[in-house]
């Protein structure tokens, strides 16, 4: 149990497009899902965390306009990188906790692998 | 803000031997303290998790522990072995805001046969 997909799983795309990522939680609903960027070697860097039905919040130095969270169902949480910029390219990560789970566990989707040309 | 320091950022062990990477954390409103486990590519996978009304955890070959008043939390590998050569992130948990992870700068293991 507790499977998050991410789709797609890699994206080229050139610069000034907006690519949309889609993050779902398989098995369980996820009130709460959060989205991370994580460069090569490096760690994973919240980037906001998304509620369903409310605004995202997002970490500071993360601009809103440029990076669209919605959070429209239980299971479904996407991620729009509007207007790509080479600089955008990283692999995004996201995960999602457990409605009915009382622990704390954040469950991770397998990535996407942006690359703007 | 929230920051988790970890070390080392690398770590060469020889099979069999012990592995021990440690963290810091600076928000004592902290509560849950997990462990994942990262290989090149793939998604982080949760190893073991601590929180914070508990002083240590094991499972296995695996121990985490944690020192609230020092605000210190260590992962402890024992016995390793060469499929535990991965790059091992601590987090910690905050009380608010959803209980959002911040993550640690991770530690390189390799497990040399």
């Amino acid at each position: 149990g507790a499977v998050v997909s991410q789709h797609p799983s890699r994206v080229i795309c050139k610069s000034g497009t907006s690519v949309k990522i889609e993050c779902r939680s398989l098995d369980f609903q996820a009130t709460t899902m959060f989205w991370y960027r994580q460069f090569p070697k490096q760690s994973l860097m919240l980037m906001a965390t998304s509620n369903e039905g409310s605004k995202a919040t997002y970490e500071q130095g993360v601009e809103k306009d440029k990076f669209l969270i919605n959070h429209a169902s239980l299971t479904l949480s996407t991620l729009t990188v509007t207007s790509a910029h080479p600089e955008d390219s990283s692999f995004y990560i996201c995960s999602a906790r457990d409605t009915d789970d009382l622990t704390y566990e954040q469950y991770f989707g397998p990535g996407t692998r942006l690359t703007v040309t | 803000g929230e920051n988790v320091e970890q070390h080392p950022s690398t770590l060469s062990v020889q099979e069999g031997d012990s592995a021990v990477i440690k963290c810091t954390y600076s928000d004592s409103a902290s509560n849950y303290f997990p462990w994942y486990k990262q290989e090149l590519g793939k998604r982080p996978q949760l190893i073991i998790d601590i929180r914070s009304n508990v002083g240590e955890k094991k499972d296995q070959r695996i121990a985490v522990t944690l020192n609230k008043t020092a605000k210190h939390f260590s992962l402890h590998i024992t016995e390793t072995q060469p499929e535990d050569s991965a790059v091992y992130f601590c987090a910690a948990g905050l009380r608010g805001g959803y209980n959002k992870l911040i993550f640690g700068a991770g530690t390189r293991l390799a497990v040399h046969p």
